[in-house]
């Protein structure tokens, strides 16, 4: 079975210096997506970035980026030069193979909290 | 401002009455899903609906009872619910099953 796992429950940085938010997963299966999202204390859960297990390039977003490493079954998300607005919990996600369902499974989720 | 619209945003309702979560996308997506999410915790799918046919029930007791009128649409109909049913409910859809799912805003569910 997939699973997905946040070590960090809470995080802080200061404003403007990089951080990086831990994820690991384990599958069997050699197709799979990961995925970011953000969701800020009003509820909305926002997509931030998709990395898919072919691909070979690490996936960017603006300040986003996915450190991709396949043989650690590792897919940290890094924040550059993080924003006030940067504060907000953040849950790694990997979608299941269609023949399970095809569902997102989510982690813990990790409590970002940006200081000034 | 989200591409999944979500109404109401906030709902309070007694355990004997009945109401809907309504969802709305007009992203041409395929594939819609219901989660429920208590605080600090990751969202829990409920629903899928794909094609406009239900394809998942995550075992969702029959208090909560989904509706997909049409392929822009997405109900979830409330009835007897309990006070352990007080959460947020977010909606989602995607192109397909591979893409990413984008979340509306949520309803933020009190069940006195």
């Amino acid at each position: 079975a997939q699973k997905i796992t946040q070590t960090q429950p809470g995080m802080f940085v200061q404003e403007k210096e990089a951080v990086t938010l831990d994820c690991t997963y384990d599958t069997s299966d050699p197709s799979y997506g990961l995925f970011w999202y953000k969701q800020p204390s009003s509820g909305e859960m926002i997509f931030l970035i998709y990395q898919g297990s072919y691909d070979q390039q690490n996936a960017t977003e603006g300040r986003y980026s996915l450190n991709f490493q396949k043989a650690r079954k590792s897919a940290n998300l890094v924040i550059s030069a993080s924003q006030l607005g940067d504060s907000a919990m953040y849950f790694c996600a990997m979608r299941e193979p269609y023949n399970q369902g095809g569902k997102l499974i989510f982690g813990q989720g990790t409590e970002l909290s940006v200081k000034p | 401002d989200t591409e999944v619209t979500q109404t109401p945003k906030h709902l309070v309702m007694g355990m004997t009455n009945k109401k809907s979560l309504k969802c709305e996308q007009h992203m041409g997506h395929r594939a819609m899903y219901w989660y429920k999410q208590k605080a600090k915790k990751p969202p829990e799918l409920m629903f899928v609906y794909s094609y406009e046919k239900l394809s998942i029930n995550e075992s969702v007791p029959s208090r909560f009872s989904p509706e997909c009128p049409n392929s822009s649409l997405l109900n979830l109909h409330l009835h007897a619910l309990q006070p352990e049913d007080s959460a947020l409910y977010l909606c989602a859809s995607s192109q397909d099953w591979v893409q990413p799912q984008h979340f509306g805003d949520g309803t933020r569910l009190s069940i006195l």
